[in-house]
């Protein structure tokens, strides 16, 4: 079946550094990829999305490319900010009508001044 | 565009009762919801899919009696905890369906409720 794979957290870095966070997927057919944000409390924002390989999701500073080669969708930011620390779920949809999202488990990010 | 609202956003109750939760649609018609659980420091759990006008169909291990779920209109589905018991606490979440986002598959997301359950 369909799968996210995202890289275990927490992630904590420094204001101004680079950030990747990995993620791979297991999908039949060509499924459309996402990238989601939780701020503390919160519920879930859409980051960036990409629907088709090699296409580049940006937002805010953030990216990634849909890899079908590698069947990866890293997200990548040069420089992070405080205002950056969530929790990020990378997810993806394989386009069957009326399908939910499958997201992987989240990871932490924390940035410290 | 395509805002999805929850209420309430936080919720406490005592074991045994039940609690309803809200989710609209506010800008866009959504024939298909979805309903998450969030556990601390875990991933979203999809619980159920809801179809307007249609009884819900629920993932593998969820107990429909328990949480159940009401789509009867086009822009609100209703989820209510029955007889909720401390290990109900959780963070749910609901999500909508978006012509828009029909395509590619995008989800619009409600801001969530926190369960708490005395």
């Amino acid at each position: 079946g369909n799968s996210v794979t995202q890289m275990e957290g927490p992630v904590t870095l420094s204001e101004e550094a680079f950030l990747t966070i990995n993620c791979t997927y297991t999908a039949t057919g060509y499924p459309s990829l996402f990238w989601y944000v939780q701020y503390p409390g919160e519920g879930l924002q859409l980051l960036l999305k990409a629907t088709k390989a090699d296409d580049k999701g940006s937002n805010k500073g953030f990216e990634a490319t849909y890899r079908k080669e590698t069947t990866s969708f890293h997200l990548e930011k040069g420089s992070v900010q405080v205002s950056d620390s969530a929790v990020y779920f990378c997810a993806l949809s394989d386009h069957q009508a009326g399908t939910a999202l499958i997201f992987g488990k989240g990871t932490t990010l924390s940035v410290s001044s | 565009g395509a805002v999805v609202s929850q209420h309430p956003s936080r919720v406490i109750c005592k074991s045994g009762t039940s609690v309803k939760i809200e989710c609209r649609s506010l800008d866009f018609q959504a024939t298909t919801m979805f309903w998450y659980r969030q556990f601390p420091k875990k991933s979203l759990m999809l619980m159920a899919t809801s179809n307007e006008g249609s009884k819900a169909t629920y993932e593998q291990g969820v107990e429909k009696d328990k949480f159940l779920i009401n789509h009867a209109s086009l822009t609100l589905s209703t989820l209510t905890v029955t007889s909720a018991h401390p290990e109900d606490s959780s963070f749910y979440i609901c999500s909508a369906l978006n012509a828009q986002g029909y395509n590619t598959g995008e989800l619009f997301f409600g801001e969530g409720s926190r369960l708490t359950v005395l």
